[in-house]
């Protein structure tokens, strides 16, 4: 069955470090990717998309994620983080084609110390 | 322009009583989505509409919720009876077109807690 991975389910970094939050999913057909967050108090949101071409893809907020066909993965990053990327992030996974489900992970709480 | 509105926020009942929950989506999303988010894990797809008509509803327990989408706008879904494993977060999201192809819009979620 179709899953995805989140390793870290709660990360704790001062501010400017650099943050890289893993996902690996189950699936070995065509994928779409997504990162989601939540901040406190607020709707979930994405953050970024992957459907195809460029394996780096951009999102809002000065963060990044990279395909790796070749190792499931999908890792979120950014160079520097800030207090307010404080929030629960959420990878999430659909196989296109099959159905139009999308498979969350369980989420990571990011806790950035100012 | 306006998000997804979901109500009530929260709600607190006992088991083997029932609960409904209310979701009206962004204007013009055709795909309407029901999850559920349990404390610690990540959300849940129960049932997905296209329009009126359901798309997937394969982790729905049928046997106790039940979801509409009457005339392809407002969403309401309801447990009948509760059992404590409900308590949990019930999030509605839209979309324009199939999930993707298009970013779904989550709401606010409803809260919902069983003694």
């Amino acid at each position: 069955a179709q899953s995805v991975s989140q390793h870290n389910h709660h990360v704790i970094l001062s501010e400017a470090a650099s943050l890289e939050l893993g996902c690996n999913y189950s699936y070995g057909g065509t994928v779409n990717l997504f990162w989601y967050v939540q901040y406190p108090g607020q709707h979930l949101q994405l953050l970024l998309k992957y459907f195809s071409g460029d394996p780096l893809v951009k999102g809002i907020k000065g963060f990044e994620a990279e395909f790796i066909k070749s190792k499931f993965s999908f890792n979120l990053r950014k160079p520097s983080v800030q207090w307010s990327d404080t929030a629960e992030y959420f990878c999430a996974v659909n196989v296109r084609g099959r159905d139009d489900k999308i498979i969350f992970g369980k989420g990571t709480r990011l806790h950035i110390l100012p | 322009e306006a998000g997804v509105a979901q109500s009530p926020r929260y709600k607190i009942i006992e088991k083997r009583q029932s609960v409904a929950f209310w979701c009206n989506p962004i204007s013009g999303h055709a795909t309407l989505y029901w999850y559920q988010q349990i404390l610690g894990q990540g959300p849940k797809l129960l049932i997905q509409f296209q329009n009126n008509g359901v798309v997937d509803d394969s982790q729905l327990p049928k046997d106790r919720f039940s979801a509409e989408r009457l005339k392809g706008v407002d969403s309401t879904l309801k447990i009948q009876p509760a059992k404590l494993e409900d308590s949990a977060v019930y999030l509605c999201a839209s979309s324009v077109v199939e999930a993707h192809y298009n970013e779904q819009f989550f709401g606010p979620g409803t809260r919902l807690t069983v003694l």
